[in-house]
């Protein structure tokens, strides 16, 4: 079946504009993730989503950086006034279940590259 | 973070065995993951372990201590499609940080003719 699709795949922005990343996990998967991923840096956990509910929020580097999930299904990770030190991959990951106590397969998506000029 | 910690770099000859290390803080383990990641790629699943042990999957096997908080990914017979980064990942057991994920910066794995 389809994997985790990301849109765009990549987006030069300039600094102060605001900019939308989607993501689509695989059908079916109720827990949704967002990382980052710097040069020379690891991945970096952003934010978790359970359904359409967001129990943790805890690695959004700052109030600039939201994200939102609807219908259980895609997800939009938003980010305001972009600087250039958010210019990194945005990865999303999606889990069948995620539940509590359960550790499952995460599943990634390809990406998006953001430049901020 | 939690200290999530693999050698940056490795390299090896085609035909050969690397062993990639992994080690992690114990307190709160949850499970271990290892993913590879070719350069401009998504992460993509190798292995999954919960329990003490060696888990073996065709020419990727990967073992875990828990006691120790250590880990290790073994490549047998490498091919030059194996160079990529490698990377170890651990999940917590922290009430609303289940499920997250916490990265080493990756290995990364030059195969060379």
């Amino acid at each position: 079946g389809a994997g985790v699709s990301q849109s765009p795949s990549n987006k030069v922005t300039e600094k102060g504009k605001d900019v939308e990343l989607r993501c689509d996990p695989i059908s079916g998967h109720t827990a949704l993730y967002w990382y980052r991923q710097s040069l020379g840096q690891g991945l970096e956990f952003l934010i978790y989503f359970q359904g359409n509910s967001a129990p943790d929020k805890s690695g959004l580097p700052s109030d600039r950086f939201s994200a939102e999930r609807t219908g259980g299904s895609v997800s939009t990770l938003t980010i305001q006034r972009t600087q250039q030190e958010d210019s990194a991959v945005y990865l999303c990951a999606s889990s069948p279940r995620g539940r509590a106590g359960v550790t499952d397969t995460q599943y990634f998506g390809p990406g998006t590259r953001l430049t901020v000029l | 973070g939690q200290n999530i910690d693999q050698p940056t770099e490795m390299t090896a000859t085609e035909g050969a065995i690397v062993q990639i290390n992994c080690t992690y803080q114990t307190s709160g383990f949850n499970g271990l993951f290892w993913y590879q990641q070719h350069a401009g790629e998504a992460p993509t699943f190798l292995s999954y372990n919960v329990l003490d042990g060696l888990e073996e999957k065709g020419r990727f096997s990967s073992f875990l201590s828990r006691s120790k908080g250590y880990s290790y990914l073994l490549l047998k017979e490498l091919q030059m499609k194996d160079s990529a980064s490698y990377l170890c990942a651990v999940s917590f057991d922290r009430g609303s940080t289940l499920g997250r994920l916490y990265f080493g910066r990756g290995t990364q794995l030059t195969v060379w003719p």
